[in-house]
């Protein structure tokens, strides 16, 4: 089946460590992103890749670092820089190109607890 | 700029009760418009779209009109179910080839049986 995995489900890392989330999806779409969630409010851009070898900044992208080498992943480092890492980090991708009505699929999430 | 704005939740209604939930939006352009739900503990499903001035999106008994001369796009169900508690998230793109979306806060919606 076709999808987006993200692994652990749940992470913990003490202050200070940076810690790297994990995407993969298999639906062999061009556009990936990462999210933040926090309580509360709605989703809100970190980073996000149009092709291979690409990335721009999202909205909040202070303290993240992402790769992105092979079109399947796109993974997510917290750096100890982040103020603020406690939350629920979101990735999806979608078709990108021209008439692609950017229906974002999405992942299962990870929830990052920095203790 | 581009934002959206969804109506404050907590939402709690009944079984076979009617949904409004709303959202309006502030754009350049002509946006695409999306709600997306979220079951407790998983990502985002895409529940419904629409792309331009008068499209209705449906799904699931869900329905939303983009109405551009309100700028909003409304959640509706004429009779919910338990298993519609969740989190709907209102969501814009600012073109058809833009990439980002923009997202509303969220509203929970609890339904008792």
């Amino acid at each position: 089946d076709g999808g987006i995995t993200q692994s652990p489900k749940y992470l913990f890392r003490k202050e200070g460590q940076n810690v790297t989330l994990s995407c993969e999806q298999n639906l062999n779409h061009d556009a990936m992103y990462w999210y933040r969630q926090d309580p509360g409010q709605g989703l809100r851009l970190i980073y996000y890749s149009q092709i291979v070898n690409d990335f721009q900044k999202g909205d909040i992208a202070e303290g993240y670092s992402v790769s992105r080498e092979k079109k399947e992943s796109f993974p997510l480092t917290v750096t100890s820089a982040q103020k603020n890492p406690t939350a629920f980090y979101l990735c999806a991708s979608s078709i990108s190109g021209q008439g692609a009505w950017n229906e974002q699929f999405f992942g299962p999430g990870t929830r990052l607890t920095v203790l | 700029g581009n934002s959206v704005t969804q109506m404050e939740g907590p939402v709690t209604l009944s079984e076979e009760a009617f949904l409004t939930i709303n959202c309006t939006y502030t754009a350049t352009g002509y946006p695409s418009l999306f709600w997306y739900v979220q079951y407790p503990g998983e990502g985002l499903q895409l529940l419904l779209k629409a792309t331009k001035a008068d499209d209705k999106g449906s799904n699931k008994g869900f329905e939303a009109t983009y109405r551009k001369e309100t700028t909003s796009f409304h959640l509706e169900k004429g009779s919910v179910q338990v298993s519609d508690s969740a989190v709907y998230f209102c969501a814009l793109s600012p073109s058809l080839r833009a990439q980002k979306l923009v997202f509303g806060q969220g509203t929970r919606l609890t339904i008792n049986p």
